[in-house]
């Protein structure tokens, strides 16, 4: 069974400050997202990580990739209030052929001023 | 473009009562996905449609959960009957294609069982 973690569960940071989310998987796969999700709202696609090596970026948020550590991580750089959100981290599960998506538990971001 | 559209937003119901939920995909996208997100946990996969068939029902508790999916396009979820644990939101999904590379979510139905 494929499980994802993610760590810290919970991140309290001050506005200007780095850090860095990361998500754990354990069985081999070839894409990894990266969702942002509001509260009482859906999810929002962040990123889609398609190859080891991979990172994309955009504004103060960067994603990378490592497939060998089966590891993905989320920098989030001069972190700003409105990065408040809960951030999920989500693996195909090549069980089904690259159709099925496991979520990790989430981070949830709490961005103090 | 419209995104995936789901009613009601919010549903207050008593255990072993009966519940539906409703979804409207994105015109054209021939994948369609239910999740069920626990407060506190990342969403799960209960079901999910290529057209109006299913390719992955592995995690949707049959004997009270069912879904259908009507000329490939709407679908609807039902719980019968509810249980405490169901409390959650239920999110659809759509995307073009088998992959949920570019899949778009739903702003879910919050259940609250009680």
């Amino acid at each position: 069974e494929l499980k994802v973690e993610q760590n810290p569960l919970f991140l309290s940071m001050q506005e200007g400050k780095n850090y860095t989310i990361y998500c754990n998987y354990s069985t081999t796969s070839d894409r990894l997202y990266w969702y942002r999700q509001d509260p009482g709202k859906s999810l929002e696609s962040l990123f889609v990580l398609l190859s080891n090596g991979a990172v994309k970026q955009e504004g103060r948020l960067m994603a990378s990739l490592d497939t060998k550590a089966r590891l993905s991580t989320l920098h989030i750089t001069a972190a700003v209030h409105d990065l408040s959100a809960t951030y999920f981290c989500a693996v195909d599960n090549p069980n089904f052929g690259n159709e099925k998506l496991t979520f990790g538990t989430g981070t949830r971001l709490t961005i103090i001023p | 473009e419209a995104g995936v559209a789901q009613s009601p937003r919010y549903k207050i119901i008593e255990k072993r009562q009966s519940v539906a939920f409703w979804c409207n995909p994105i015109s054209g996208h021939a994948t369609l996905y239910w999740y069920q997100q626990i407060l506190g946990q990342g969403p799960k996969l209960l079901i999910q449609f290529q057209n109006n068939g299913v390719v992955d029902d592995s995690q949707l508790p049959k004997d009270r959960f069912s879904a259908e999916r009507l000329k490939g396009v709407d679908s609807t979820l039902k719980i019968q009957p509810a249980k405490l644990e169901d409390s959650a939101v239920y999110l659809c999904a759509s995307s073009l294609g088998r992959s949920p590379s570019g899949a778009f979510f739903g702003q879910g139905t919050r259940l609250t069982v009680v």
